[in-house]
């Protein structure tokens, strides 16, 4: 099946861009999704990226995907302390049936 | 708009007790989705509704598990017995067919 793999952690201090990295196996993934989760609560999607693109900016989230490495990665820009969080990737597979990443932990230091 | 709606928030049971765990989803979403996370990973399918038809319930663990839909709205999932590794949050999710997901805040669960 499908596997999805991120790093388990990642500091930055506030202002700095933060670059959260995924990996993925299923090449016929169409849709790449970027979750945020705070602690006690659900995800809530972010961003979402059509296997057909490279990139895709909104506000200050720019997602890059590489489909030949099947690397997804999702850069923070000017990142706030309200942006400490988990951060999951999530790719989609037949039947919009979702794998997701472990999760990234991202705090921000003021 | 109400988001999807999970209740308890938080259960403690002692290991071989039943429970249980209600979702409601955002109205008109067909589409209703139980998964399951342990501590520090991410979040697990077992089983999906298209309406009142569970499509997807390879992940299930059939023995102690078991999820009904009735009417195609709410969905109840049940443990019985609860075991000490059922430990997890159970999220609950729903989508206006292969649309966006959107996830309860889920239901914390305690075996001791």
């Amino acid at each position: 099946g499908e596997d999805v793999e991120q790093s388990l952690f990642l500091s930055v201090r506030e202002g700095d861009s933060s670059v959260i990295n995924c990996t993925y196996t299923d090449s016929s993934s169409t849709y790449l999704y970027w979750y945020k989760q705070e602690p006690g609560a659900g995800l809530q999607l972010l961003t979402y990226i059509f296997s057909n693109m490279d990139m895709k900016q909104d506000q200050r989230l720019t997602v890059l995907l590489n489909k030949k490495d099947k690397h997804l990665s999702l850069r923070i820009a000017d990142t706030q302390t309200g942006d400490s969080a988990i951060y999951f990737c999530a790719v989609n597979n037949a039947g919009n049936m979702l794998t997701f990443g472990g999760g990234t932990r991202l705090m921000v230091k003021p | 708009e109400a988001g999807v709606v999970q209740s308890p928030r938080y259960k403690i049971i002692e290991k071989k007790q039943p429970v249980a765990f209600w979702c409601n989803p955002i109205s008109g979403h067909n589409t209703l989705y139980w998964y399951l996370q342990n501590l520090g990973q991410g979040p697990e399918l077992l089983i999906r509704y298209e309406n009142e038809e569970a499509v997807d319930d390879s992940q299930l663990p059939k023995d102690r598990f078991s999820a009904e839909r009735l009417k195609g709205v709410d969905s109840t999932l049940k443990i019985q017995p609860a075991e000490l590794g059922d430990s997890a949050v159970y999220l609950c999710a729903s989508s206006h067919y292969t649309g966006e997901l959107f996830f309860g805040e889920g239901s914390r669960l305690t075996v001791l």
